[in-house]
């Protein structure tokens, strides 16, 4: 079974700060490992995924996530917060294997940019 | 681009009754997923679809649920008789390759 432990429900920033969404997973398997943003009334958005080659992903919005193995950790950062970015994100993992690969989210965080 | 499309945007309706919620996937995709989102809480994986049968399914997905491909391009779920706790965000998403779920833009449902 896989899980996902996002740290803080609730983050803020200031304009111009660095943003740091913690996530960790829990996978017998391989994992593919993606960020999600959903702004209010809205569906899921990919921001970015990391399956194979490359630890250090790019995303959107300049958004890059580290995934670390040896700390089952895949945490997204941004070096500069913008308000837009103001939003709930959801890390999420599958697995590699079968054809299913359904996701299992994190319980999110709620970003919040003040100026 | 393409995208995922969901309708309604929005469903109430009283307890007991039957709903149809209605996805249509990206057209050149083969996996399909139904997922949801109780109000303040995390999205949970409720169906996966492909080849036209259920691939796997969760806990969630009870006799009171089903999903169908009716023709080429929809992917329906149905709850036969909604219950106040149905009362959530639905999301279909659909796959690509490699692993990327693309996701609609939801149907909220509100059970009264």
């Amino acid at each position: 079974a896989q899980s996902v432990t996002q740290l803080g429900s609730h983050v803020s920033v200031s304009e111009g700060a660095l943003v740091l969404l913690r996530c960790n997973y829990s996978s017998s398997v391989p994992p593919y490992l993606f960020w999600y943003v959903q702004y209010p009334n809205q569906g899921l958005q990919l921001l970015l995924k990391y399956t194979t080659g490359a630890t250090l992903v790019k995303g959107i919005n300049g958004f890059e996530a580290e995934f670390k193995k040896s700390e089952t950790s895949f945490h997204l950062t941004k070096p500069s917060a913008h308000m837009s970015d103001a939003a709930e994100y959801f890390c999420a993992v599958s697995d590699q294997t079968g054809g299913g690969n359904k996701l299992t989210f994190g319980t999110g965080t709620q970003l919040k940019v003040e100026l | 681009e393409p995208e995922v499309t969901q309708t309604p945007s929005h469903q109430v309706t009283q307890m007991g009754q039957e709903v149809i919620l209605r996805c249509v996937p990206i057209s050149n995709h083969l996996y399909f997923y139904w997922y949801r989102q109780i109000l303040g809480q995390k999205v949970e994986f409720l169906v996966s679809f492909y080849n036209n049968e259920i691939s796997e399914k969760s806990e969630i997905f009870d006799d009171q649920f089903s999903v169908e491909r009716p023709d080429g391009s929809n992917f329906t779920l149905k709850i036969r008789s909604t219950k106040l706790e149905d009362s959530a965000m639905y999301f279909c998403a659909s796959l690509t390759v490699p692993n990327e779920q693309f996701f609609g833009p939801g149907t909220r449902l509100t059970v009264l």
